[in-house]
């Protein structure tokens, strides 16, 4: 039961480029999205989100995408550098179904910026 | 920076054996979770608990496991009879009740059933 799929398992990026991670999720009734970044050996830390009545959301280096006809969002960002190297799982919720705020994760994508 | 705090980092056990793994959440927060990610697979939610008691559980979530707020800063996560596939890493999460709010994560327990 793939809700939320990233179909890159992996990037590799120049520093300073840009970094586009890709997302897309299959049920209507996600209302919020979200990107969490995991290091190895550390819990996933949670880096920007975006409404379902937005289309955009930027935060310093990083700006989220979402295209709900499409049910696709992207996370990019500029410039990227070496720091960003970690996994970057995109995550969905609705919380139009209760307010415990369940998240369903994607496999993530492991992002490598080269210096 | 408020954390949420979870021991042991790692726990290896013997298969049948009872695991409890152990959590502080965020002191102000009300929704506390646990997740899982097998190693190299997704971060797979396996239970919410609010107000005492469980909100939502996973088809991973059966009768091998249990959750517990035995006073008000602990969270526990306890794993009957382990199993070899219950080897994981453990991830509890503690959020706010407000829209569009991220969990904020520990930094998991890494669970190796031999």
């Amino acid at each position: 039961d793939q809700q939320v799929k990233q179909n890159s398992p992996s990037l590799s990026v120049q520093e300073g480029r840009i970094s586009i991670l890709n997302c897309d999720y299959t049920n209507s009734m996600f209302d919020y999205f979200l990107w969490y970044k995991k290091y190895p050996a550390e819990g996933p830390t949670f880096l920007i989100s975006i409404s379902s009545i937005k289309d955009k959301n930027e935060d310093g280096r990083f700006t989220v995408f979402l295209n709900k006809s499409a049910k696709h969002l992207s996370l990019h960002i500029v410039p990227s550098q070496p720091g960003d190297s970690a996994v970057y799982f995109c995550a969905a919720k609705s919380e139009r179904s209760g307010g415990y705020q369940k998240v369903t994760f994607g496999t993530g994508t492991k992002l490598q910026v080269i210096p | 920076e408020p954390e949420v705090t979870q021991t042991p980092s790692h726990q290896v056990t013997q298969m049948g054996q009872e695991v409890i793994l152990r959590c502080v959440p965020i002191s102000n927060h009300l929704y506390f979770y646990w997740y899982r990610q097998i190693l190299g697979q997704k971060v797979e939610f396996l239970v919410s608990f609010y107000n005492n008691e469980i909100s939502e559980k996973s088809e991973i979530f059966d009768d091998q496991f249990s959750v517990e707020r035995p006073d008000g800063s602990n969270f526990t996560l306890k794993i009957r009879s382990t199993k070899l596939e219950d080897s994981a890493m453990y991830f509890c999460a503690s959020s706010e009740v407000r829209q569009g709010g991220g969990y904020t994560f520990g930094s998991g327990t890494r669970l190796t059933v031999v």
